[in-house]
């Protein structure tokens, strides 16, 4: 597709179950990030992927959130035993390789509801 | 520890009015700015940026103004129209970094 696109959209879930959320990102970039949006709250850094190199995981709030991307292309943030904290607005963005301090673009995010 | 300050939660503009919105920082490694748009239930969309070296950016009715002395940078938008009705949110990034930090963001609202 043309753009980073997230599925699903939406998800309401019980708390302390998993969910996974995924991202596909525009073709041909190598750097994918996941953000979060709480309410009422900025966007917060979660974890970035730049081509083959090891993650910077730095933004992962807890040992239950854990993020691959698999190919070089795909992504998926799965957050275990989730908790009625972490219902927010997972985004996901990716940018083109080599070109630092350029503009991430966006996908339409996933709205999390943990209950 | 907010590195990235939108004080103003939200604005209202008259169409047609210039319409600024203010963001601080506290990290001085910050050397590139940007601004980014969203509409609700979308994704944020970049809009403009700076990098330090500069204190001015204009692109058609925006423009950026960065105060790198105050660690302020402003966008103004002119003349302001209802669709630009959105949140802004400003970020920042450090030299040669991948990672943006956002600020919380300014509800603009412009009214017809």
């Amino acid at each position: 597709g043309a753009g980073v696109s997230q599925s699903p959209s939406n998800k309401v879930t019980e708390k302390g179950k998993d969910v996974e959320l995924r991202c596909d990102p525009i073709s041909g970039h190598t750097a994918l990030y996941w953000y979060r949006q709480s309410l009422g709250q900025g966007l917060e850094f979660l974890i970035y992927f730049q081509g083959n190199s090891a993650p910077d995981k730095s933004g992962l709030p807890s040992d239950r959130f854990s993020a691959e991307r698999t190919g070089g292309s795909v992504s998926t943030l799965t957050i275990q035993r989730t908790q009625q904290e972490d219902s927010a607005v997972y985004l996901c963005a990716s940018s083109s390789l080599g070109q630092l301090n350029t503009e991430a673009f966006f996908g339409q995010g996933t709205r999390l509801t943990v209950v | 520890d907010q590195q990235v300050k939108q004080n103003s939660p939200s604005l209202s503009v008259q169409e047609g009015r210039i319409s600024i919105l203010n963001c601080d920082y506290t990290n001085s490694m910050f050397d590139y700015f940007l601004w980014y748009k969203k509409y609700p239930a979308e994704g944020p969309t970049f809009l403009i940026s700076i990098s330090s070296i500069k204190d001015k950016n204009e692109d058609g009715r925006f423009t950026v103004f960065l105060n790198k002395s105050a660690k302020h940078l402003s966008l103004h938008i002119v003349p302001s129209q209802p669709g630009d009705s959105a949140v802004y949110f400003c970020a920042g990034s450090g030299a040669g970094s991948y990672q943006l930090t956002f600020g919380k963001g300014t509800k603009l609202s412009v009214i017809p």
